[in-house]
Order: structure tokens, then C-alpha cells, then sequence
């Protein structure tokens, strides 16, 4: 079984700043994705970022990026230059695809400030 | 693109009734679909896998009969509330990927409002 964890359930960053979420995961497989969604009010879940276990480069989506490290199972994501439209839950989530099942973590509020 | 659509958006009903939600993959084939529930604040439960042309798969907890899933093509499938009941409000979300370990791609979400 996987588990994902997101130990901090708020926080808050300035506008045009950066802010980093923290997410850890376990799983035995070898083979696995990683996956940040975004769910604003409207409450649609929208895909961030994804990262492959088996690739070393950090994934980048524009202001988007991620810090993999595999062997700490850790996979938090950055979001540079922060905008007012980027405040929202966001979910961290680990896809071994025995059976295609996302585990999510709790999920972080982040509030930006104008 | 992947694109996620669900019907209706918003559905209130009375106790006793039953609340058809469907879950379409408008522009890929999804042999797997997968439905969950969710609280305010809080994160995504995984209620059932959804397999195009074979029974659904159930967490453990959520109850078979209670929740009716049918995955009739490779672009549709449908989650029936029986016989709903206030506690049964809350916001139902469908998701779908291309493939295995592939993105899952959500719908807008249904919002359930059982009087």
C-alpha cells in the first residue's frame, strides 16, 4: 500500500513571491508517478505537474517546479512568482499503476496575498 | 487535450429517491474510470474503480448496492445514488486516464443535495 502525506494544511504566500509544498509519499514499487492537482473553489481538479520515478530531471511546468528526491521519497513543488489565481487547495499524489489508483495526501490551502 | 465532462452539475433530490451522475471522456477512450466523494476541505475518497465491461471495483466501506456503477462504453460511465439520504449530500467527482500509471484527468464534479 502507498501512502502520501501533506503535513501542513495552510499556508499563505505574498503575491509576485515564492512559496514551496511539501509532500512525502511511500511505496514499495519501483516504478510510480507523482502528480500535484490544483482544486480552486470551483472545486475542478486540474493537473499541476507530474514527475516519473524512473526520470532524475525535476519536472517544470512555467512557474511550476518540482523537487524530486527519490531516495528521501519527498516531492514538493514551487511555485514562482506567485499569483492571486493560484490560490487554491493543492494535492499531492503518487500513482503506482498496479491498478491505476491515485493515493492523494490531505491537501494544503495556500492563500495568496495581494 | 482530456477532457472530463460530468451531468448534472447540481442535482437536489428528495430522501428515497435515486440520482443517476454520469462521467464522460469526451476525447479519449477510458478503459478505467474511477469515482470518488469528497467533504468540504477535505481530500478525495476513492469510492469504486470504474471497468468498462466488467464489475466495478468498491473500496472497502462503500456499499455495492447503495451505489450503483455501470461503465457501459469506453467513454461513459454512470454512478447511481439508491435510494439517497441526507447523508449521502456531498460533492461526487469522476476521473479518467488514457492507460495505466497514465494522468487521471477529473470532471467538474456533481454536487448532491439529498433533502
Amino acid at each position: 500500500a502507498q501512502t502520501v502525506t501533506q503535513s501542513q494544511p495552510e499556508m499563505s504566500v505574498q503575491e509576485a513571491e515564492t512559496v514551496t509544498l511539501s509532500c512525502t509519499y511511500d511505496t514499495s514499487e519501483s516504478d510510480y508517478y507523482l502528480f500535484w492537482y490544483k482544486q480552486p473553489p470551483s472545486r475542478q481538479m486540474i493537473l499541476v505537474i507530474r514527475q516519473e520515478a524512473y526520470k532524475q530531471q525535476n519536472a517544470t511546468e512555467n512557474r511550476f517546479s518540482v523537487n524530486f528526491q527519490k531516495a528521501a521519497k519527498s516531492f514538493s513543488l514551487k511555485i514562482s512568482d506567485s499569483q492571486l489565481g493560484d490560490a487554491a487547495m493543492y494535492f499531492c499524489a503518487c500513482n503506482t499503476g498496479a491498478n491505476s489508483k491515485l493515493t492523494f495526501g490531505k491537501g494544503i490551502t495556500l492563500s495568496v496575498r495581494p | 487535450g482530456a477532457v472530463v465532462s460530468q451531468h448534472p452539475s447540481w442535482v437536489i433530490c428528495k430522501s428515497g429517491t435515486s440520482v443517476k451522475i454520469e462521467c464522460r471522456s469526451l476525447d479519449f477512450q477510458a478503459t478505467t474510470m474511477f469515482w470518488y466523494r469528497q467533504f468540504p476541505k477535505q481530500s478525495l475518497m476513492l469510492m469504486a474503480t470504474s471497468n468498462e465491461g466488467s464489475k466495478a471495483t468498491y473500496e472497502q466501506g462503500v456499499e455495492k448496492d447503495k451505489f450503483l456503477i455501470n461503465h457501459a462504453s469506453l467513454t461513459l460511465s454512470t454512478l447511481t445514488v439508491t435510494s439517497a439520504h441526507p447523508e449521502d449530500s456531498s460533492f461526487y467527482i469522476c476521473s479518467a486516464g488514457k492507460g495505466s500509471k497514465e494522468t487521471q484527468y477529473f470532471g467538474p464534479g456533481t454536487r448532491l443535495l439529498v433533502l
